[in-house]
């Protein structure tokens, strides 16, 4: 157990549908991170948030938002879901800003499936 | 543009067969490669992290080395439960942060 929660664990729905998938990380770490995980495209960085600020972003589509909440959880919005946003989506988390400070500990992941 | 570069693929062993794999990078200013094991539907677990040339570590069957552009994961007499794929990652710059940039992993099976 690596101590990162994420919720909901599987996820189906519709084209153009909206969803959240909410994580809760380490106790004590302060970065979040957001993965998408595909067959085709394997591990794709999307955004960071460090206590509670945007701190890095990767190749998030304009339709997929995140927060970061005081009580350092995250969300992470996908809207106006696509056949192709079927995916694992997992969250990780870390002690530290991404200054190089080490490894990330994952969640079990969020499997969305749009149909 | 690929920064991280995993082969093979996919590796079939047999249990007690040894054998490396291999994780190639062009990334300047490393701040770190990470190795991580991953089983069917759940997420990374973390291995190592090395951080410069010549580094190695160390865990029961697997051994992981770096030099200057890439990393190996030797694993020596595997066992069944060695099965799972393996990721490897560097931490590269993102703006004003390092982000971990993942390859699309190698799958290992090890037949009993």
């Amino acid at each position: 157990d690596s101590g990162v929660t994420q919720t909901p664990k599987h996820l189906i729905t519709a084209t153009g549908q909206r969803v959240t998938l909410r994580c809760s990380p380490r106790s004590g770490d302060l970065s979040v991170y957001w993965y998408q995980q595909s067959l085709d495209q394997g591990l794709q960085f999307l955004i960071q948030y460090y206590n509670g600020e945007e701190r890095a972003k990767g190749n998030i589509l304009e339709r997929f938002s995140a927060q970061q909440f005081p009580d350092l959880h995250s969300e992470l919005n996908l809207s106006s879901l696509e056949l192709g946003d079927s995916a694992l989506y997992f969250c990780a988390s870390s002690v530290g800003g991404g200054q190089g400070t080490g490894e990330l500990f994952f969640g079990e992941g969020s499997r969305l499936t749009v149909l | 543009e690929d920064q991280v570069t995993q082969s093979p693929e996919a590796l079939r062993l047999q249990e007690g067969e040894s054998s490396s794999l291999n994780c190639s990078y062009t990334v300047s200013g490393l701040r770190g490669l990470f190795w991580y094991r991953q089983d069917p539907g759940k997420g990374p677990e973390f291995l190592f992290t090395l951080y410069s040339a010549g580094e190695e570590k160390e865990k029961e069957r697997l051994k992981a080395t770096l030099t200057k552009k890439e990393s190996f994961l030797h694993i020596t007499a595997p066992k069944p439960e060695d099965s799972a794929t393996y990721l490897c990652a560097v931490q590269a710059p993102s703006g004003g942060s390092y982000i971990p940039t993942f390859g699309r992993g190698t799958s290992l099976i090890v037949h009993p």
